[in-house]
């Protein structure tokens, strides 16, 4: 089955800087990537999705790339504010026949520090 | 616009009991996920449900149950409560994941079920 991995765990910025977080996954055959933003005691929200037939998408100060061939996807955060402090998860989920489940790497706990 | 609602909120129950979470998705979504997230944890894929039939499985175990009904709402059934189930229980909601339309892939969270088992 599909394995998400996510690093880091922690990443701590200063307000302004840019962040990355970093994901690989294992089936070759998972063909969307979602990114989900959660804060304390709150429900995943999606903040940016990536199919496999793109390789880059952008959303105002995010973006996400996709290396299929390394399986290797990516969030970038610019210009970082404090509000962007949560914990980002990215997530694996294989074409409809290999099943509905998505598949999330452990999470990545970003501060922002002002 | 309307979102995927959860009910209850919170729950406390002893080791032993039974537990029912309920989810409502958005509607005209046909398919509904279930996860559970312990503490600093990320959320694990329990089961999903698409047109009131199991679509796949997860990492739920035995003691657990779920259905989805004709009005698309979905039960999640826990019996013989351990306190490792305490944790939260995310339901989510999409169309169904079909590969044609951008959109269908999106999955909509519930607020969760914070489940305290004593």
């Amino acid at each position: 089955g599909e394995n998400v991995e996510q690093h880091p765990s922690t990443l701590s910025v200063q307000e302004g800087d840019s962040a990355v977080i970093k994901c690989t996954y294992s089936d070759s055959a998972s063909n969307y990537f979602p990114w989900y933003k959660q804060e304390l005691g709150k429900r995943p929200q999606l903040i940016i999705d990536i199919r496999s037939n793109v390789g880059e998408k952008k959303d105002q100060r995010i973006a996400v790339t996709l290396n299929k061939t390394a399986k290797h996807f990516s969030l970038h955060i610019t210009e970082t504010q404090p509000e962007d402090s949560a914990v980002y998860f990215c997530a694996a989920r294989p074409p409809r026949n290999g099943g509905f489940k998505t598949i999330f790497g452990a999470g990545t706990r970003l501060f922002v520090k002002a | 616009a309307a979102g995927v609602i959860q009910s209850p909120r919170h729950l406390i129950k002893e080791k032993r009991e039974t537990a029912t979470l309920k989810c409502y998705p958005i509607p005209r979504h046909d398919t509904v996920y279930w996860y559970q997230q312990g503490p600093g944890q990320d959320p694990q894929f329990l089961i999903s449900f698409y047109e009131k039939m199991q679509s796949d499985k997860g990492s739920i175990p035995d003691r657990f149950s779920a259905q989805q009904f004709s009005d698309y709402h979905s039960e999640l059934n826990m019996s013989s409560l351990e306190l490792g189930d305490s944790a939260l229980y995310f339901c989510a909601s999409s169309l169904f994941p079909g590969d044609l339309a951008p959109l269908y892939n999106e999955q909509f969270f519930g607020p969760g079920t914070r489940l305290t088992v004593l």
